[in-house]
């Protein structure tokens, strides 16, 4: 089945700085979703983005489907931003998502 | 839009007891639903596919006589842990798409502990 890698799996940061987070998928893919899970569990999604490029707030994502990555990129990171970023991604005609690992990102004050 | 709601989010049971857990997509009609499990501090693993009316597609591995999903309606699937064990402690949750494309909403989720 399809492969995904996440890195890093771990970052820490000072409140107010920018990071990317990275996603590689080893097929084509049809659906890739990147989530921010909360501290409670929520899965929360922050971008529906198979190829293309993507802004929302202080958060972008951009997908190279021909070269088989995602990145998220965060800026002005704040405290809140802290938790798991998930990337999952579907392939073919399937509706089922393969997750990576995630990042866990920390972002002290 | 696109809310998914889960009940309970947390329930502790006795081992040898089943128990029902809820999905509902609460502001769409959901083509298919899916239950995914998630142990401490690791990724999400897909256990089920349902659609509304027939009957789930289990992920290899997935006991079917143990975990039984029923896709009720288009907006409510329910998961049930027959005879629950220890084992079966884990976070559950579920998901929905609305079927104009591949996007998955996913529910709060659901702690279950196994006494």
């Amino acid at each position: 089945g399809i492969q995904v890698e996440q890195s890093p799996p771990d970052l820490i940061l000072q409140e107010g700085a920018n990071s990317t987070l990275r996603c590689n998928f080893s097929d084509s893919v049809n659906n890739l979703q990147w989530f921010h899970q909360n501290p409670w569990g929520q899965l929360i999604n922050l971008f529906y983005i198979p190829s293309g490029t993507k802004q929302n707030g202080r958060l972008s994502a951009t997908t190279v489907a021909t070269e088989r990555y995602s990145l998220l990129y965060i800026s002005s990171s704040q405290t809140t931003d802290s938790g798991v970023y998930f990337c999952a991604v579907g392939q073919g005609g399937s509706e089922k998502l393969v997750f990576g690992k995630g990042t866990k990102l920390t972002v002290n004050p | 839009g696109a809310v998914v709601s889960q009940h309970p989010s947390r329930v502790i049971c006795k081992s040898g007891t089943s128990v029902k857990i809820e999905c509902r997509s609460l502001d769409f009609q959901a083509t298919t639903m899916f239950w995914y499990r998630q142990f401490p501090k690791k990724s999400l693993m897909l256990m089920a596919t349902s659609n509304e009316g027939s009957k789930a597609t289990y992920e290899q591995g997935v006991e079917k006589d143990k975990f039984l999903i029923n896709h009720a309606s288009l907006t409510l699937s329910t998961l049930t842990v027959t005879s629950a064990h220890p084992e079966d402690s884990s976070f559950y949750i579920c998901s929905a798409d609305r079927g104009t494309s591949y996007e998955q909403y996913f529910g709060p989720g659901t702690r279950l502990t196994v006494t």
